[in-house]
């Protein structure tokens, strides 16, 4: 079974500034996908950024940018310029391709972006 | 194009009153997918279905019916409510073809007494 861990409950960062969240994950996979969706207030999940494990290349979004180590199973979201509106759950998780898209979650981890 | 629509918003239930969540998307996707969302937890996965007529059990399906008689409808019953389904349930779709890309609906908040 695939397992996501997100060990932070809570986050601060200023306005501007960059802030990283953590993920770690356990599979005994090869290939597969690894996501962060945003939950805002609305309780809305909006997909952030996605990386395929076979990809090498570290996924970027305009000011959303991942380090995946795939031999140490760890997938964290690097914000850079935070903003107001970053404020928001954020979620890690995992899909296996040709799974019938099962996704797995993590806890989530709340990021609060202060004036 | 409406995406992935969920009703109700929010209800209320009485512990053993019966309900269906309705989800429907306008997309034509095969997959689509009940999770719930618990204080504290990520979304977990109830029931998936990948084409009309197609569902199977996901992590946590038990107190909960799904059929898919149609590609655009996935509705949820809930047969006996129960509080431990106190939950938030979100509904998402998405391709066969780009099965890692999913549409999420607004959600649908559930309380039960």
């Amino acid at each position: 079974a695939q397992t996501v861990t997100q060990s932070q409950p809570e986050m601060s960062v200023q306005e501007a500034e960059t802030v990283t969240l953590s993920c770690t994950y356990d599979t005994s996979e090869s290939n597969y996908y690894l996501f962060w969706y945003k939950q805002p207030p609305s309780r809305q999940m909006i997909l952030v950024i996605r990386q395929e494990a076979y990809k090498q290349q570290n996924a970027t979004e305009n000011r959303f940018s991942v380090n995946f180590q795939k031999a140490a199973k760890s997938f964290s979201l690097k914000i850079s310029d935070s903003q107001l509106g970053d404020t928001a759950m954020y979620f890690c998780a995992f899909m296996k391709p040709y799974n019938f898209n099962k996704f797995y979650f993590g806890s989530g981890t709340k990021l609060n972006v202060k004036p | 194009n409406a995406g992935v629509t969920q009703t109700p918003k929010f209800q209320v239930l009485k512990t053993g009153q019966s309900m269906t969540l309705q989800c429907a998307q306008d997309m034509n996707h095969e997959y689509m997918s009940w999770y719930r969302q618990d204080p504290g937890m990520g979304l977990r996965l109830i029931h998936y279905s990948v084409g009309a007529g197609i569902t199977d059990q996901g992590e946590v399906p038990n107190g909960y019916n799904v059929s898919r008689s149609t590609t655009e409808d996935f509705p949820l019953r809930l047969l006996s409510a129960a509080p431990s389904q106190t939950s938030v349930y979100f509904c998402a779709s998405s391709t066969d073809v780009d099965a890692e890309t999913q549409y999420f609906g607004p959600g649908t908040r559930l309380l039960v007494l």
